[in-house]
């Protein structure tokens, strides 16, 4: 599987845009970008996946560049609740065999 | 989407006894796997659980240690064998179909 290249920690203001990076310059044409966020003593939580198009949905919205070799996950209207580590994860569709192996991920603090 | 309890959510076990872990899953799903996330770290795939067939394993994690069941479709076990203070950490089961996984709330196990 390829691997992926987050910043370990960030920092957004509540009621600002998050904006998680991610690089992944080795994926290959049939793997999906996935993210997943785990807050604290919960377990991971889905949140959006995208192939080569932008994608959104209730949670955030995924812009892939057009080489995907990277992306970035946008919450829109960062709230403290959103205060979690953001998994990047590249694999194939489950159908496909795929699985996801968890990097290091990104700690997102949300501040008043 | 799908929602997954575990059994037990917690357990203090004492070194050199099995615990076994259950995984139910409230609709049929095609992929299982279980997931262990040692203290401040990320998780690690342990093993996908196959229906009717020999779970397949992760390197660095074998059957002896871990042995796992699935026998069909919403169900799944992890045992955790002949424990050692090293095996203390969140065990984690997910369940999905072709692209979105959703995961327990994880089983906090303390050897002594």
């Amino acid at each position: 599987d390829a691997k992926t290249t987050q910043p370990p920690s960030m920092d957004c203001a509540e009621g600002r845009a998050a904006n998680l990076p991610c690089n992944h310059s080795t994926i290959s044409g049939n793997e999906y970008v996935y993210w997943y966020r785990q807050i604290h003593s919960q377990g991971p939580q889905y949140i959006i996946h995208g192939l080569k198009n932008n994608e959104t949905n209730e949670m955030a919205s995924l812009i892939i560049t057009e080489d995907r070799k990277s992306s970035t996950l946008i919450l829109p209207h960062a709230t403290l609740r959103d205060t979690a580590v953001y998994y990047c994860i590249v694999s194939v569709a489950g159908n496909q065999g795929g699985k996801l192996i968890f990097g290091q991920g990104t700690e997102l603090s949300v501040k008043p | 989407s799908a929602v997954i309890s575990q059994k037990p959510s917690r357990d203090i076990c004492q070194r050199g006894t099995s615990l076994t872990i259950q995984c139910q899953v409230d609709s049929q799903v095609t992929m299982m796997f279980w997931y262990r996330q040692q203290p401040g770290q990320s998780l690690t795939l342990i093993a996908t659980a196959n229906q009717g067939s020999e779970a397949t394993y992760e390197s660095g994690f074998v059957i002896d240690k871990f042995p796992i069941s699935r026998p069909n479709l919403t169900f799944s076990t992890l045992t955790v064998s002949n424990m050692s203070p090293e095996d203390s950490s969140i065990y984690l089961c997910s369940a999905g179909t072709d692209y979105e996984q959703y995961f327990g709330p994880g089983t906090r196990l303390t050897v002594t």
